[in-house]
This record gives structure tokens, C-alpha cells and sequence, in this order.
């Protein structure tokens, strides 16, 4: 299975609230989970990411969780501001054919902080 | 540090035309390449990948093609455009070979075909 289930779709958080996107996978081959932000019209970037024998991540306000037996891992936004409105997707990493990286998207969570 | 770039960023064309989408990346050699489609409000999936110049692997059978007639530069053709081939196209590099590594992005190229 190569897919990446993420939930929920859409969340509204009021400024200073913390936000949590989670994900699950089910392909053990799966090596390296990244997250990454995206704003209207402009391509996905990098925001944190997580190797599987790590349980947790911090950087500033954002950390990964990530449960490796029930192949799950989660976005936290501390103290989230407006400008953290945007569309988050959890991805998965595997090794293609000739060692390039095959980055599996989940579907998207679309958040808004309201001020 | 490394840079990606993308043009055009938007382009209209009607069905039946050729397209051309081109990337290159500076600041970093032999990089793996990757051409991803989004469709509006959805994920990305990836159509073409490459490990260097002249190798390109499909992902998903399409009306596009891809080359790479140089090491940092990777483009993206169909020589006529279906409806269905709109979305946003994204261009995205990686540097690790054979290991888990991130994907860094463009800023996209958003394709209607009218």
C-alpha cells in the first residue's frame, strides 16, 4: 500500500490554540516522514521531518510525534498564529528504482487560525 | 545554498497544443529530479523522476514526457494537451542517493487548458 491517510481535512483554530493534523500509513518500507506547508499558488516547503526510530521532534513551535507500531505520526502547532494559515501535508518517503526518494502526499489538511 | 527555479508560472494553452514546463537547480550537482502534478485541493503525485541526464522513469501512464538534457536541468513536454492534463505542475529536487532525504520544491507552474 503505498498510500498516506491524513484527517482532518479542514481545522479552525483560534490564535494561540494548538492545532494537531495526524496521519497513518501502512508500507513499512517507508523511511523518513516529512511535513510541509503550502501556501495559495505557491509550491509545498519543507517543515519539519522525522526518521521512524525517533519518537519526537521539536522545532520552535512545531513537532512530529510518530508511533511506529501503529504506523502513525502527527503535526502539532503550538500557540499557532494567523500566519500559519495554510494547507499541511504528512508525506512518506520510500527508495525508488536507482536510489531517488519517492515522496507519498497525504491528502492535505487546509487550517485557518482565526485571530 | 541551493535554489530551484520554474517557468513559466502560469500558462494558458488550448487542447491540442504543445507544452513545454522547464526547471533547473543551481547550487548543487547530480541532484535526483521530479516532476509532480496537484489538482486542485489535493495531493501531489509524482509523474517523473530522474537519477541523471537522459534517465527518466514514468510513474503513471500520461499525454507527457519528460527530459533531462542536462545534470540541473529537467523539462516537461506533451506534444498535444488534453483537458485533463490542467493542474499546477511542481518541479522538486533531492540530493541523497540510495538513503531517506527531503524533497525541496518549486514555486510550481499552473497549466489551463482551454
Amino acid at each position: 500500500q503505498q498510500q498516506v491517510k491524513q484527517s482532518p481535512q479542514s481545522l479552525i483554530v483560534q490564535k494561540g490554540g494548538i492545532s494537531i493534523i495526524n496521519c497513518a500509513y501502512e508500507n513499512t518500507a517507508f523511511d523518513y516522514f516529512p511535513w510541509y506547508q503550502q501556501f495559495p499558488g505557491k509550491g509545498p516547503a519543507l517543515l519539519i521531518a522525522i526518521r521512524p526510530d525517533v519518537s519526537e521532534k521539536k522545532e520552535g513551535r512545531f513537532t512530529i510525534s510518530f508511533n511506529k507500531s501503529a504506523k502513525q505520526f502527527s503535526l502539532h502547532i503550538m500557540d499557532s498564529q494567523p500566519g500559519d494559515s495554510a494547507t499541511y501535508f504528512c508525506a512518506a518517503i520510500s527508495t525508488l528504482l536507482q536510489g531517488a526518494q519517492k515522496l507519498v502526499f497525504g491528502q492535505g489538511t487546509r487550517l485557518t487560525i482565526n485571530p | 545554498s541551493q535554489t530551484i527555479h520554474q517557468w513559466p508560472a502560469t500558462l494558458v494553452q488550448p487542447v491540442g497544443s504543445p507544452l513545454s514546463l522547464e526547471c533547473t537547480v543551481e547550487g548543487t550537482s547530480n541532484p535526483n529530479l521530479y516532476w509532480y502534478r496537484q489538482a486542485a485541493g489535493r495531493g501531489l503525485q509524482l509523474l517523473f523522476y530522474s537519477v541523471g541526464i537522459g534517465q527518466i522513469s514514468s510513474e503513471v501512464p500520461q499525454n507527457l514526457s519528460a527530459s533531462r538534457p542536462q545534470d540541473r536541468q529537467f523539462i516537461l513536454s506533451s506534444k498535444k494537451l488534453l483537458l485533463s492534463d490542467s493542474g499546477f505542475y511542481l518541479c522538486a529536487w533531492s540530493a541523497v542517493r540510495w538513503g531517506a532525504g527531503e524533497l525541496f520544491f518549486g514555486e510550481g507552474s499552473r497549466l489551463t487548458v482551454l
